[in-house]
C-alpha cells in the first residue's frame, strides 16, 4: 500500500516563525511536490523535486524554500512566517516517466495556521 | 503556461441522481487529464485519468469524456452515493513531464440521501 506521510496534521506558529514541514514516501519514487490548497484556488504549486538535491519552482515559490536530502523526504521551510501563509499544504509523490504511472499520491495534508 | 477552469464550484444532487463537473483548459499542448477525489480530512486520490488519444474512459460509474478540439473534459458519475459526496479537482498537464500538472479550483459535491 503506497504511502505518503506528512508529519504533522495541524501546525499553529507564531509570525516570523521559520517552519519545517516534513513529507515522507516509501514508495522510491523519485518526484515530490508541495502543493498549496485554499478555498476557490484549488491545488497551487509551489516546488518539486525530480531527484535528491534537485529542485524547481513551481507557480508559487515566494517565502518559501525546500530541501531534498534523502530520496524519500521532501521538507518545506517557511523563513519567516506570515499570516498570509495560513494554509492546507500537500505533499505528493510520483514516479518518474518511464518507469510507469504517471498517478500522483498524495500526503494527508498540513493544515498551517500562522498568528 | 497552462491555465484550467473548473464548474461548478458546488454542486447538490439527489442520491441515484447523476453529476457533472466541467473543465476546460488552455494549453492545446496538454495530453493527460486526471481527475482527483479529496474526502473530509485526507488528501486527493486518483479516481480516473484520460489522455488525449482517447475521447471517453469509464470506470464503473465514473466515465470522463475528452474534447480536444473544444480543450475540456467532464467527469460524469452517474447513480450518485452519498459516499461520493467529496471535492474534486481536475487537472492538466503535458506528458511525459507532468511536473507541469495544474489543477482546477475543485467542486464540492454534495449527494443527499
Amino acid at each position: 500500500d503506497v504511502k505518503v506521510t506528512q508529519s504533522s496534521r495541524y501546525l499553529v506558529k507564531r509570525t516570523g516563525e521559520k517552519v519545517f514541514l516534513e513529507c515522507v514516501q516509501d514508495m522510491d519514487h523519485e518526484n515530490m511536490f508541495w502543493y498549496r490548497q485554499d478555498p476557490g484556488l484549488g491545488l497551487r504549486l509551489i516546488y518539486f523535486s525530480y531527484d535528491v538535491k534537485m529542485k524547481e519552482k513551481g507557480d508559487i515559490p515566494e517565502g518559501y524554500s525546500v530541501s531534498r536530502e534523502k530520496k524519500e523526504r521532501f521538507s518545506l521551510i517557511l523563513e519567516s512566517a506570515s499570516t498570509n501563509q495560513t494554509s492546507m499544504y500537500l505533499c505528493a509523490s510520483r514516479t518518474a516517466l518511464g518507469r510507469g504511472g504517471t498517478e500522483a499520491f498524495f500526503g494527508q495534508g498540513t493544515r498551517l495556521t500562522v498568528v | 503556461g497552462e491555465n484550467v477552469e473548473q464548474h461548478p464550484s458546488t454542486l447538490s444532487v439527489q442520491e441515484g441522481d447523476s453529476a457533472v463537473i466541467k473543465c476546460t483548459y488552455s494549453d492545446s499542448a496538454s495530453n493527460y487529464f486526471p481527475w482527483y477525489k479529496q474526502e473530509l480530512g485526507k488528501g486527493p486520490q486518483l479516481i480516473i485519468d484520460i489522455r488525449s488519444n482517447v475521447g471517453e474512459k469509464k470506470d464503473q460509474r465514473i466515465a470522463v469524456t475528452l474534447n480536444k478540439t473544444a480543450k475540456h473534459f467532464s467527469l460524469h458519475i452517474t447513480e450518485t452515493q452519498p459516499e461520493d459526496s467529496a471535492v474534486y479537482f481536475c487537472a492538466a498537464s503535458i506528458t511525459p513531464n507532468n511536473n507541469d500538472m495544474r489543477f482546477g479550483a475543485g467542486t464540492r459535491l454534495t449527494v443527499k440521501p
